[in-house]
């Protein structure tokens, strides 16, 4: 079945620029979505259609995607940034959909 | 205001059968496919399967295929999340969400989640 790699753990201090990076086979014809997971809360999208960012997220998100790798960024990260990160994708037929295995951020 | 609510937490033995469900209401609950996302103990998010409301249509992760069966009840707004026989591998929190449309199937709007314990 289809999955999506993304690298388990990033940290970076707060105010510095926190990449996540998300690949997938598909990706090049299929959108990526970004959700964001703080503990004991449901996820939160953060960035849709590779590089659109919802309402009410804050600009320091943003996302890009190129061939099989797509890379969620998080320019000058803040302390509430803290959060695990999944990104999210169809397979080649759009009949199914994954989610990345996760990143956890830490921003300290 | 669109809102998801499920069920409340469910703790069973090995060999039990369970349904929980999602409650939609803001928006019109026929039209929306409404998926499930199982996320284990201190793990990550797993797509389970989406269906349309309005004809039943499903769509199930080949991961989850047998295992698990999604339906929906239009006439009250309600999808829902059916094991028959529980392991206690099922232990986990169980996300219904709502996909904003067909060809961007990400989800906009979440439940709480549902806490299922399967333990002997």
């Amino acid at each position: 079945s289809y999955e999506l790699t993304q690298s388990p753990s990033v940290s970076v201090s707060p105010g510095q620029t926190a990449r996540i990076t998300c690949s997938g086979d598909a990706l090049p014809k299929k959108y990526v979505y970004w959700y964001q997971q703080k503990s004991g809360q449901a996820p939160v999208l953060v960035i849709y259609e590779d590089t659109k960012r919802p309402s009410g997220i804050p600009e320091r998100f943003s996302g890009s995607s190129s061939g099989t790798m797509a890379t969620l960024t998080i320019s000058g990260a803040q302390v509430e940034d803290e959060a695990d990160y999944y990104c999210y994708s169809a397979d080649s037929s759009g009949n199914h959909w994954v989610f990345g295995g996760g990143t956890k951020l830490t921003v300290l | 205001e669109v809102q998801l609510v499920q069920s409340g937490a469910e703790v069973k033995k090995p060999g039990e059968s369970l349904k929980i469900s999602c409650k939609g209401s803001g928006y019109s609950f026929s039209n929306y496919w409404i998926g499930w996302v199982r996320q284990m103990p201190g793990k990550g998010l797993e797509w389970m399967g989406i269906i349309y409301p309005d004809n039943s249509d499903t769509r199930n992760s080949p991961s989850f295929q047998g295992q698990v069966t999604i339906s929906a009840d239009k006439s009250i707004a309600t999808a829902y999340l059916q094991w028959s026989s529980l392991e206690a591998s099922d232990t986990a929190m169980y996300y219904c969400g709502r996909l904003y449309s067909t060809s961007s199937a990400y989800f906009d709007y979440w439940g709480q989640g549902t806490l299922v314990t399967v333990s002997s």
